[in-house]
C-alpha cells in the first residue's frame, strides 16, 4: 500500500463546475496535510495547508480533511482554464518528511 | 521577496560521473529538504537539512549525499552517476518554526540528464 495514494487522472471537468480532487493516506500519525499545484514543466507550489479535521476555505479552494477515515480532499469552485495542471497530495507527521502522492492530472474544458 | 535559487538548472553528464547540485533558500528559512521527481516515480524524498544537520533522510543509496552551510545554503551530490538518475532533482525551504512541519517552498529544480 502506498503511503498517500491518489487517483492518477486524468480527471477533465467543465469550466465554471467544481472539481473534487481525492487523496488517502496510510499513516495515522499524520500532522500536516498539504495540496501542491504543479503545472507542466514547472515546480510545485503550494496551495493549500490544512491540519484540523474539517474545512478550510481559501478563496476558490476548499482543503477538507477527516483523519478518522485517514481522508483528505481539495475542491475548487468555478473551474478555470488556468487551473489544468497536476495537483498533488502531501502528507506528514511532525518534523518529519513530507511524503507526497504521485498526483492527479485535472483538466478544465473551457 | 526572493524565492528559492537552485543551480544550474539544466545539466547533461556520463555514466560514472558525479555531480553537484546547489540550492539557496528563502532568506529566513532553516529547513531545505531535497526531492528527486521522475514520471514514473513521482516526488521521492532525498534528504532535509536544518540548521547545517541532516535531521530526515529517504531511501537512497549512499551514492547521494548532501549538506548545508552555516547561512541555509545547501547542496547535493550524486557520484558515480547511474542512468537511472536522470531526474528534476527539487530543492524546497521552510521556515519551520519547530511547532510541526512547515509549509515547503519549492525551486525551479536542476534537471540532469545522464548518458
Amino acid at each position: 500500500q502506498k503511503e498517500v495514494e491518489q487517483n492518477s487522472g486524468p480527471l477533465s471537468v467543465p469550466e465554471g463546475a467544481i472539481a473534487s480532487l481525492n487523496c488517502t493516506y496510510s499513516d495515522r500519525g499524520s500532522q500536516s496535510f498539504f495540496w501542491y499545484r504543479q503545472y507542466s514543466g514547472k515546480s510545485p507550489e503550494l496551495i493549500m495547508s490544512i491540519y484540523s479535521n474539517g474545512d478550510k476555505e481559501d478563496g476558490r479552494f476548499t482543503a477538507q480533511l477527516n483523519k478518522a477515515s485517514q481522508y483528505v480532499s481539495l475542491l475548487i469552485r468555478d473551474s478555470q482554464p488556468s487551473d489544468s495542471a497536476t495537483y498533488l497530495c502531501a502528507v506528514a507527521r511532525d518534523n518529519e518528511k513530507l511524503t507526497f502522492g504521485t498526483g492527479t492530472r485535472l483538466t478544465i474544458i473551457p | 521577496k526572493a524565492g528559492v535559487t537552485q543551480t544550474p538548472r539544466y545539466l547533461i553528464k556520463t555514466r560514472g560521473q558525479q555531480v553537484t547540485l546547489s540550492c539557496s533558500p528563502i532568506s529566513g528559512h532553516r529547513s531545505v529538504s531535497w526531492y528527486q521527481q521522475t514520471p514514473g516515480q513521482g516526488l521521492q524524498f532525498l534528504f532535509e537539512y536544518f540548521s547545517e544537520t541532516q535531521r530526515n533522510k529517504g531511501n537512497f543509496p549512499g551514492r547521494f549525499s548532501g549538506r548545508q552551510f552555516s547561512n541555509s545554503r545547501s547542496e547535493m551530490n550524486v557520484s558515480t552517476l547511474e542512468l537511472g538518475d536522470s531526474a528534476l532533482y527539487l530543492c524546497a525551504s521552510s521556515l519551520d518554526k519547530g511547532t510541526g512541519t512547515g509549509e515547503l517552498f519549492f525551486g525551479e529544480g536542476s534537471r540532469l540528464t545522464v548518458l
